[in-house]
């Protein structure tokens, strides 16, 4: 069965970085495109970011573009967010999520979601 | 970008009834290349990530009740549940995938039993 789990999360003061792993299983992690969301707090659901299936195409929401990266190493079935230049309002549940087009270079539904890792960025 | 506006915000509705949730795109996520409307509904429930309900506005995802529909247009879509069960409970959300890699969600709908 499809499984992610993430991890990395923690307490992280303002201009520092993190890194989040997502550990994939259950599937042939080679062939889909990977996603990262976020919730904040009692808030709702933010697309944040999206590496393609070979790993070579990466695409950013505005509001981290510049400061997040993130990478898929399908060798080892994970996938990667580095965050730096870290501020508050990043504080979130960040979730990684299958792309459920898979098979190639399209883009389509999350049919798999993490169970999430609480980032909090506070001095 | 495409903004997707959820209404109501919050519904409350007796067991056994129909429950309908709606969600407007700001422009067409209808595509001319596939005839398919870039639409999906997931469901949240409390302390849980999202699942998938429905893709293509109206495709149920493989083990999702069939009380569970999607319909709509290429601007307006609705998520209904009809006789509502109690494990419904949850925030449910659209979201559109039409301008990828760009996505967008909706504000989600908070569904409680009346």
């Amino acid at each position: 069965q499809v499984q992610l789990v993430e991890s990395g999360g923690g307490v992280v003061q303002p201009g520092r970085s993190l890194r989040l792993s997502c550990a994939a299983s259950g599937f042939t992690f080679s062939n889909f495109a990977m996603h990262w969301v976020r919730q904040a707090p009692g808030k709702g659901l933010e697309w944040v970011t999206v590496v393609s299936y070979d790993g070579n195409n990466k695409y950013y929401a505005d509001s981290v573009k510049g400061r997040f990266i993130i990478s898929k190493d399908n060798s080892k079935s994970t996938l990667y967010l580095q965050m730096n230049s870290l501020r508050p309002e990043d504080t979130a549940t960040y979730y990684c999520a299958r792309d459920g087009c898979g098979g190639g270079d399209c883009y389509g539904a999350f049919d798999y979601w993490g169970q999430g890792t609480l980032v909090t960025v506070s001095s | 970008d495409i903004v997707m506006t959820q209404s109501p915000d919050s519904l409350a509705v007796s067991l056994g009834e129909r429950a309908t949730i709606n969600c407007k795109s700001s422009q067409s996520i209808l595509s001319s290349s596939n005839n398919k409307k870039h639409l999906a509904w997931y469901q949240q429930k409390p302390g849980h990530p999202p699942k998938l309900l429905i893709y293509w506005a109206s495709t149920r995802e493989s083990g999702v009740p069939d009380r569970f529909s999607g319909s709509g247009s290429g601007t307006d879509f609705t998520l209904t549940i009809t006789s509502l069960q109690a494990e419904d409970v949850a925030v449910y959300y659209c979201q559109q995938y039409y301008s990828t890699p760009l996505y967008t969600f909706g504000q989600g709908t908070k569904l409680e039993i009346k």
